[in-house]
């Protein structure tokens, strides 16, 4: 059974500081995917990644994925209030062509105060 | 254009009724998944289709759960009868079908059973 794991669930921090959220997954899989939800609302894509090594950055986030490690990271970089919310990474374990309903993790909680 | 739409966005029901969530997913995407969210066990798949055919519906808690897509453009999820647990918001979201492209969702429907 593939799991995942995020840490922290839950993470205050002042506006202008760096952090970043860790995903661990159980098994072999190159399809990374990070959501961002706000309270009582829908999931928004943010980063779809696809092979070791991957990168990818949209303007103060930054997501990386290591395969071999089984890991993902999104980095916040110089923290803004709106950036307040719940982000959830999600693992496709499915090996094929084609794809396949998404395992997430518990989610990372994120108040950042001024 | 247009996204994932969900009916209806909330639904207070009493235990017994018999509930029905729907779902449009995006015009062309072939495949189409529920994902039901609780504090406590956070997203999880319930069930999936690609080109209107389940594929896995391991998800799915019981057989009061059941759920159909008889066209490519609805979707339908069913439970009957409800019980207080199954209050959680019920999601769908849509794709392409390719691990490339992200899975879309829906606003969900806020589901609670008295």
């Amino acid at each position: 059974e593939l799991k995942v794991e995020q840490n922290p669930l839950f993470l205050s921090m002042q506006e202008g500081k760096n952090y970043t959220i860790y995903c661990n997954y159980s098994t072999t899989s190159d399809r990374l995917y990070w959501y961002r939800q706000d309270p009582g609302k829908s999931l928004e894509s943010l980063f779809v990644l696809l092979s070791n090594g991957a990168v990818k950055q949209e303007g103060r986030l930054m997501a990386s994925l290591d395969t071999k490690a089984r890991l993902s990271t999104l980095h916040i970089t110089a923290a803004v209030h709106d950036l307040s919310a719940t982000y959830f990474c999600a693992v496709d374990g499915y090996q094929g062509g084609g794809a396949d309903g998404l395992t997430f993790g518990k989610g990372t909680h994120l108040i950042i105060q001024p | 254009d247009a996204g994932v739409i969900q009916s209806p966005r909330h639904e207070v029901t009493e235990m017994g009724q018999e509930v029905t969530l729907r779902c449009k997913p995006i015009s062309g995407h072939n495949s189409l998944f529920w994902y039901r969210q609780t504090m406590m066990r956070g997203l999880e798949l319930l069930i999936y289709f690609n080109n209107n055919v389940p594929i896995d519906d391991s998800g799915m808690p019981e057989d009061r759960f059941s759920a159909k897509m008889p066209n490519a453009s609805f979707s339908t999820l069913k439970i009957q009868p409800s019980e207080p647990r199954d209050s959680a918001v019920y999601f769908c979201a849509s794709s392409w079908g390719t691990p490339d492209q992200p899975q879309h969702f829906g606003d969900g429907t806020r589901l609670s059973i008295l």
